[in-house]
């Protein structure tokens, strides 16, 4: 079974340029997360994706992130206009259902630096 | 959201069994008891998690503590792979599986 495929691995962008991120989750997976895991941290998350619609996005700083995930199945995340505090290492996890009770599943991660 | 609290840093020899503490004092009845671990530089990978039950599975086993305000993360064997920072996390099962991270352990393995 394939995992969460996300790209680009790495990114360097400087401040006031825009970055967009892609996500593909576990095939057949509803619950699609967005976390941000600046170095040192254990990983935030900013939004979450039941289907196509959001289901929790209190994190998502949204003067200047925004996700979407149109078809219910992969996502992009894109800041505009980056600052150097988003510095970070972006995962994308995938569940098979919202429910607590089900283990999430995480990609490799893109890591950006913003200089 | 409840909270855990779990040792800085934990060492093991390799082949030994680690048993990793969690106390999670303010935990309610509906919440379950969840294990991540992350190996350097990849995603967070998921271990086990349980309700009220110890559970095993292929990677290790959750002993629950019978008020269920603590449990432990046993790996029976400890192998080099298993450095890596281990968190244990609360959600609420009636919520949105919401994983909040907190410091973790970072467990070392010695050969």
């Amino acid at each position: 079974e394939a995992g969460v495929a996300q790209s680009p691995r790495y990114k360097i962008i400087e401040k006031r340029q825009s970055v967009a991120f892609w996500c593909n989750p576990i095939s057949g997976h509803a619950t699609l997360y967005w976390y941000q895991q600046i170095l040192g941290q254990g990983p935030k998350l900013l939004i979450q994706f039941q289907n196509n619609g959001v289901v929790d996005d209190s994190q998502l700083p949204k003067d200047r992130f925004s996700a979407e995930r149109l078809k219910g199945v992969d996502s992009t995340l894109k800041i505009q206009p980056a600052k150097l505090e988003d510095s970070a290492v972006y995962l994308c996890a995938s569940s098979l259902g919202w429910d607590s009770s089900y283990e999430q599943y995480f990609g490799p991660g893109t890591r950006l630096t913003v200089t | 959201d409840a909270k855990t609290t779990q040792p800085n840093s934990m060492e093991s020899n390799e082949e030994e069994p680690v048993h990793l503490p969690c106390n999670h004092s303010t935990i309610s009845g509906t919440d379950y008891i969840h294990w991540y671990r992350q190996l350097p530089s990849q995603g967070p990978e998921y271990v086990i998690h349980g309700l009220t039950s110890n559970v095993n599975n292929r990677m290790a086993s959750l002993a629950i503590a019978e008020d269920r305000k603590s449990s432990t993360l046993i790996l029976h064997r400890a192998t080099l792979r298993d450095a890596a920072v281990y968190y244990c996390i609360l959600t609420f099962s009636g919520g949105y599986n919401k994983l909040i991270f907190g410091a973790g352990t970072r467990l070392a393995v010695h050969p």
